[in-house]
């Protein structure tokens, strides 16, 4: 299958750690990347590559991968990290780009 | 900067057929690596790509909107396209436009600038 599976919603203690997931076949070929989408605001990649954040990223954004599950990892959850997370992939039997469902964070 | 900006009509009537431009500024549209692509929201839902296009031309669709969808790039005035046929209620939605970025030997691919969005609606 092509699609990007992602639990809907997550939610962390402010300050703890949480880590969102993405599985999907097409993981196993190409590095997933990751997107922040805050309401009304257009999707940020906070991720990409085996571990690669774009600049003005903090480092609390982290990355890893085994088989077909990719995971974001925020270590120190922040008030201003809630927002909703989606990854993407190559999907290289259609040749084209999925996103997962996204993955709703709460910061309590 | 690289920055990029939606533009077209906000209504659009059900049977009639979407076009959106995206305008590209601060950067070059000329270069290989690089893969200009329409993703659209549905209102409350996730992310959804339409597809993509290289500056040689090379296109790229969602099987689902493929035979709706054309995507087309003018690099003489650092513009892409959207066009989509036929719409019903169920194309509205926020369009968005982006610059994909890939490194096929790395298998790395990502999207690191897009668009404000465009909100486009499909009533009559």
């Amino acid at each position: 299958s092509s699609e990007l599976t992602q639990d809907p919603a997550v939610s962390v203690a402010l300050g703890q750690t949480v880590r969102i997931t993405c599985q999907g076949d097409n993981l196993r070929s190409y590095y997933a990347s990751w997107y922040r989408q805050k309401p009304g605001q257009a999707p940020v990649l906070v991720l990409y590559g085996k571990n690669t954040r774009p600049s003005g990223i903090p480092d609390r954004f982290s990355g890893s991968s085994s088989g077909n599950t990719v995971s974001l990892t925020i270590t120190g959850a922040q008030a201003e990290d809630e927002a909703d997370y989606y990854c993407n992939c190559r999907d290289t039997t259609h040749n084209h780009w999925v996103f997962g469902g996204g993955t709703t964070l709460t910061v309590l | 900067q690289v920055q990029l900006q939606e533009s077209g009509p906000g209504l659009v009537k059900p049977s009639q057929t979407l076009s959106l431009t995206c305008s590209v500024s601060g950067g070059s549209i000329n270069r290989g690596a690089y893969y200009w692509t329409w993703i659209r929201q549905h209102p409350g839902k996730g992310l959804e790509c339409i597809g993509s296009t290289y500056y040689s031309g090379s296109t790229y669709y969602n099987p689902s909107l493929k035979s709706r969808a054309t995507i087309s790039i003018d690099t003489s005035k650092s513009q892409f396209s959207l066009r989509l046929t036929s719409v019903t209620a169920a194309d509205t939605a926020v369009y968005y436009c982006a610059r994909g970025q890939e490194d096929l030997v790395a298998t790395i691919t990502y999207f690191d600038y897009w668009g404000q969005g465009t909100l486009v609606t499909v009533a009559s």
